[in-house]
């Protein structure tokens, strides 16, 4: 019954490697995002998805792309990994663009060693 | 472009008492307001909403209040357990626009 699910949730890797994660929502939501949380606890966004609309943030390394298979999916591909891309990443979605809430996923711990 | 402002960073409060987070947006075009609780270990949950309609809004302990003129709007939780310790997020948005968020605030509850 898990609203939206993200795997893997541990991740350790070595500098230089790709991975990816994998994100999958069963709301019939509208809208997915991707977003990377610090060690201070901070939200950034890294990526919205909406009606095959891409929004990026411009400040994101073109090494993360994201990839939708269809409106329930949206997995997140990391080229070369550094080891300031250790962090945890979030998978969300939401009915709509704005006024709507926001449903995440467990997370996704990235160590990059 | 906006900006979402929470204060404080860290608020410690005894069991029993009330607790109260604030924040201040700048787009004076955002008119839904949300709040989000994330415990140890999982992602943040919405815990209560608000649009820019509506003055109050209560849930059983919890409580958010807007002030549009101001331009800010706070959380109130009151008779605070020691389940409500997490990290509390305030965000904002308008039409067709993502969530502009708080930087968080780590909730203490002291036994």
């Amino acid at each position: 019954d898990t609203a939206v699910s993200q795997t893997p949730k541990y991740l350790v890797t070595q500098m230089g490697n790709d991975k990816s994660i994998k994100c999958e929502q069963n709301l019939g939501h509208d809208t997915m995002y991707w977003y990377k949380q610090d060690s201070k606890k901070f939200l950034k966004i890294m990526f919205s998805y909406n009606n095959k609309e891409l929004i990026i943030n411009e400040t994101v390394p073109n090494r993360f792309s994201p990839k939708s298979p269809d409106k329930a999916h949206l997995n997140l591909h990391i080229n070369s990994l550094e080891l300031g891309d250790s962090a945890v990443y979030f998978c969300a979605s939401s009915q709509a663009l704005g006024e709507s809430g926001y449903t995440f996923g467990s997370g996704t711990r990235l160590t990059v060693v | 472009g906006e900006n979402v402002e929470q204060h404080p960073s860290t608020l410690s409060v005894q069991e029993g008492d009330s607790a109260v987070i604030k924040c201040t947006y700048s787009d004076s075009a955002s008119n839904y307001f949300p709040w989000y609780k994330q415990e140890l270990g999982k992602g943040p949950q919405l815990i209560i909403d608000i649009r820019s309609n509506v003055g109050e809004k209560k849930d059983q302990r919890i409580a958010v209040t807007l002030n549009k003129t101001a331009k800010h709007f706070s959380l109130h939780i009151t008779e605070t357990q020691p389940e409500d310790s997490a990290v509390y997020f305030c965000a904002a948005s308008w039409s067709n626009y993502q969530l502009i968020w708080g930087a968080g605030t780590k909730l203490i509850i002291k036994p």
